[in-house]
């Protein structure tokens, strides 16, 4: 079945680090990938989004991501947390070979950032 | 304000009842989805509708149903006979399927 797999489903960090959080797919074809955010209280929104052309796409508040398609990968990144960066984040990706273009997610990562 | 609204907030429901969940959208989106969030699962899709009058089974449609009169509006039934019902709902629309979908707030239910 396809699926998409986030690695860490927590992660905790200092404010100023650095963040990577791993995003893998198992579609074979061409997607569509989609990284949002879930603070605390709030519904989910886009982070950033990759359809084609440039596989390094930029997102809001600094974030950024990079499509892999060797690597079936879509790992998100920021170069400086800040505590407002806590959050849920869950990876989603559609196949374009899926006739009903959903979206499967990933189990989310739970990110905390420490003051 | 454009958006997706999501009715009630918090929904408690007792052991047998069917109750209904509501979702309007007034972004003139045509799809719109039902998904249910449980920790650590990620979002599973229950039912999605890509145009009025018409939805599919999404992966975990068994006690659940819906309906698409209306563009904007995609109710949700929990029925009796959905097994494990206590969840986070959350309703969710997109211009067309697989495109960027916005979310409501959600509706979080328990069971009593």
């Amino acid at each position: 079945a396809q699926s998409v797999s986030q690695h860490n489903h927590h992660v905790i960090l200092s404010e100023a680090a650095s963040l990577e959080l791993g995003c893998n797919y198992s579609y074979g074809g061409t997607v569509n990938l989609f990284w949002y955010v879930q603070y605390p209280g709030q519904h989910l929104q886009l982070l950033l989004k990759y359809f084609s052309g440039d596989p390094l796409v930029k997102g809001i508040k600094g974030f950024e991501a990079e499509f892999i398609k060797s690597k079936f990968s879509f790992n998100l990144r920021k170069p400086s947390v800040q505590w407002s960066d806590t959050a849920e984040y869950f990876c989603a990706v559609n196949s374009l070979m899926d006739s009903n273009y959903q979206l499967i997610w990933g189990a989310g990562t739970k990110l905390i950032i420490k003051p | 304000d454009g958006g997706i609204t999501q009715s009630p907030k918090y929904l408690f429901r007792k052991e047998g009842q069917n109750v209904t969940l509501s979702c309007e959208q007034n972004l003139n989106h045509d799809a719109m989805y039902w998904y249910r969030q449980d920790p650590g699962q990620g979002l599973r899709l229950i039912y999605y509708s890509q145009i009025v009058n018409d939805f599919q089974k999404g992966d975990i449609a068994e006690g659940y149903s819906v309906s698409r009169e209306k563009k904007e509006s995609f109710p949700l039934t929990v029925t009796s006979a959905q097994k494990n019902p206590t969840a986070f709902y959350l309703c969710a629309s997109s211009i067309v399927a697989g495109t960027e979908a916005f979310f409501g707030q959600g509706t979080r239910l328990t069971v009593v």
